[in-house]
C-alpha cells in the first residue's frame, strides 16, 4: 500500500530561524510528489517534484527530491509568523495516481 | 470567482438523517475527488470522478455515494449519518490524474 511519512509531526521555532521538513514514501509507478501548505481552510498547492535532484524554490521556500532514497526535503528560510501552518507531503503513483498524503508537520513560528 | 467551491461550509446535523454536500469547479479539470480529514488533519481519499466516471472508490461504508452530473460537478450523498463521520470533507480537482490538486474551503460535517 502506498505510503507517506513527514517528520517532525510538530516544530516550533523562532522568527528568522530556517526549517528543515521532511517526508520519506513509498508508492508503486511513482508520478510525483507534492507539497501543500493548509493554514485554516484548504490546502494550497506549494510544489510538484517529478525529477530527483532538481531544486525547485519559490521565494524563501524550497524543495527537492531524491527518488532514490525515496525522500523529499522542504526548506524554509528565515521563517515568518505567517509560515505556520500545516504542511503536507502527498505521493502520486499506483494505476490511478491517486494523492496519498502524509499526516503533515505542525509549524509554529513564533515571533 | 472561486476555482471550486462547496456548499454548505458548515453542517450539524443529527444521527441517522441523510445529507448531501455539493461540489463545483470552474478550471475546466477532468477530474475531481472528495477527501475526509479527521481531528488530527488526516486528508483521506475517498472517491475520484474522471470525466463522470468513477475510477477510485476507496474502502469508504456504502452509505457514502457520490455524484457526477457532468465533469464540473461532484456531489456527495451520506445516508444514516453516524457519529464517526463528523470530519471536515474536502472537494478537489486536477486537470489530469494525479496532478496538482485545487481544493475547495472544505465542509466541516458534525454528526450529534
Amino acid at each position: 500500500e502506498d505510503k507517506v511519512v513527514q517528520s517532525p509531526l510538530s516544530l516550533v521555532v523562532h522568527e528568522g530561524d530556517t526549517v528543515t521538513l521532511n517526508c520519506s514514501y513509498e508508492v508503486t509507478n511513482f508520478r510525483s510528489l507534492l507539497w501543500y501548505k493548509q493554514e485554516k481552510k484548504a490546502p494550497t498547492f506549494l510544489f510538484m517534484l517529478t525529477s530527483s535532484g532538481i531544486e525547485k524554490k519559490s521565494g524563501r521556500l524550497s524543495s527537492i527530491l531524491d527518488k532514490k532514497e525515496l525522500f523529499s526535503i522542504l526548506n524554509i528560510t528565515a521563517t515568518q509568523t505567517g509560515d505556520s501552518a500545516v504542511y503536507l507531503c502527498a505521493n502520486s503513483g499506483g494505476s490511478n495516481y491517486k494523492l496519498t498524503f502524509g499526516k503533515g508537520t505542525l509549524l509554529t513560528v513564533n515571533p | 470567482d472561486t476555482a471550486v467551491s462547496q456548499t454548505p461550509k458548515y453542517l450539524v446535523t443529527q444521527m441517522g438523517n441523510d445529507k448531501s454536500i455539493k461540489c463545483e469547479q470552474n478550471l475546466g479539470h477532468d477530474t475531481m475527488y472528495w477527501y475526509k480529514q479527521d481531528s488530527k488533519k488526516f486528508l483521506k481519499i475517498m472517491f475520484s470522478y474522471n470525466n463522470k466516471e468513477l475510477i477510485i472508490n476507496e474502502t469508504v461504508p456504502n452509505r457514502f455515494s457520490p455524484k457526477s452530473p457532468d465533469k464540473a460537478h461532484l456531489n456527495l450523498h451520506i445516508n444514516s449519518l453516524e457519529l464517526g463521520d463528523s470530519a471536515v470533507y474536502f472537494c478537489a480537482s486536477s486537470q489530469d490524474l494525479g496532478g496538482d490538486y485545487t481544493f475547495g474551503s472544505g465542509t466541516r460535517l458534525t454528526v450529534v
